[in-house]
């Protein structure tokens, strides 16, 4: 059974520096990885999505990265906003035969002003 | 933003009692998918369909059931409600594309409270 694992939990950093969010995996075939970003009280927004043959996938400041032989994604943002603040959520398709996404608990990422 | 509505928003019914919940999509999209997002397990798929009349069970389906009549329309439906179905409810939407991409796009939940 696929297990998605984010870590941290929680991670605060002032504005305007560079930060990583992690999310690992541990069945590596996987259809592809979709990165998403949840406001309080709302749902999720899709940020950017990585083929299981792709390595990266950048969209603005954010950059995603895929390992599948290791299990792994990070997630790059760039010169963090407050505006960032939010939960983000990895979530990995296994097989193209399979509909399900299987998702982490999140990383709760707060940038301070 | 994809063109999602889910209704209602914020639901709270007595044990018991059935609840449907409605999923509306503008983008004629094939595949719907209803999940449940609860502390500490993340979110979880309940069902999910491949088309009209054609759905399946996802990890959590047990006490659910849904029909799709429409491509437009996903409904989910608590036969009767129990305390542990208390969760904000969220419809996603995906479509194959020459890319295969199955990118899910989701609409912005229920909050379901059985008392």
């Amino acid at each position: 059974k696929q297990e998605v694992t984010q870590i941290p939990a929680a991670l605060s950093v002032p504005e305007g520096e560079n930060l990583v969010l992690n999310c690992s995996f541990t069945d590596s075939a996987i259809y592809n990885l979709q990165w998403f970003r949840q406001d309080p009280g709302k749902g999720l927004t899709s940020l950017l999505l990585i083929q299981s043959s792709q390595r990266e996938q950048t969209s603005g400041r954010l950059n995603a990265s895929l390992d599948k032989s290791s299990g792994r994604s990070t997630l790059y943002i760039a010169a963090s906003q407050p505006g960032d603040s939010a939960t983000y959520l990895c979530a990995v398709r296994s097989g193209a035969g399979s509909y399900q996404l299987t998702f982490g608990k999140g990383t709760k990422l707060s940038v301070i002003p | 933003d994809a063109g999602i509505t889910q209704s209602p928003r914020h639901k709270v019914t007595e044990t018991g009692t059935p609840v449907t919940l409605r999923c509306h999509q503008t983008e004629n999209h094939r595949y719907m998918y209803w999940y449940r997002q609860d502390p500490g397990h993340g979110l979880r798929l309940i069902h999910y369909s491949y088309g009209v009349k054609d759905t399946d069970k996802g990890e959590v389906s047990d006490g659910y059931s849904v029909s799709r009549s429409k491509t437009e329309d996903f409904l989910l439906t608590l036969e009767s409600a129990t305390s542990s179905q208390t969760s904000v409810y969220f419809c996603a939407i995906s479509e194959s594309t020459w890319a295969a991409t199955y990118e899910q796009y989701f609409g912005p939940g229920t909050r379901l409270t059985v008392t």
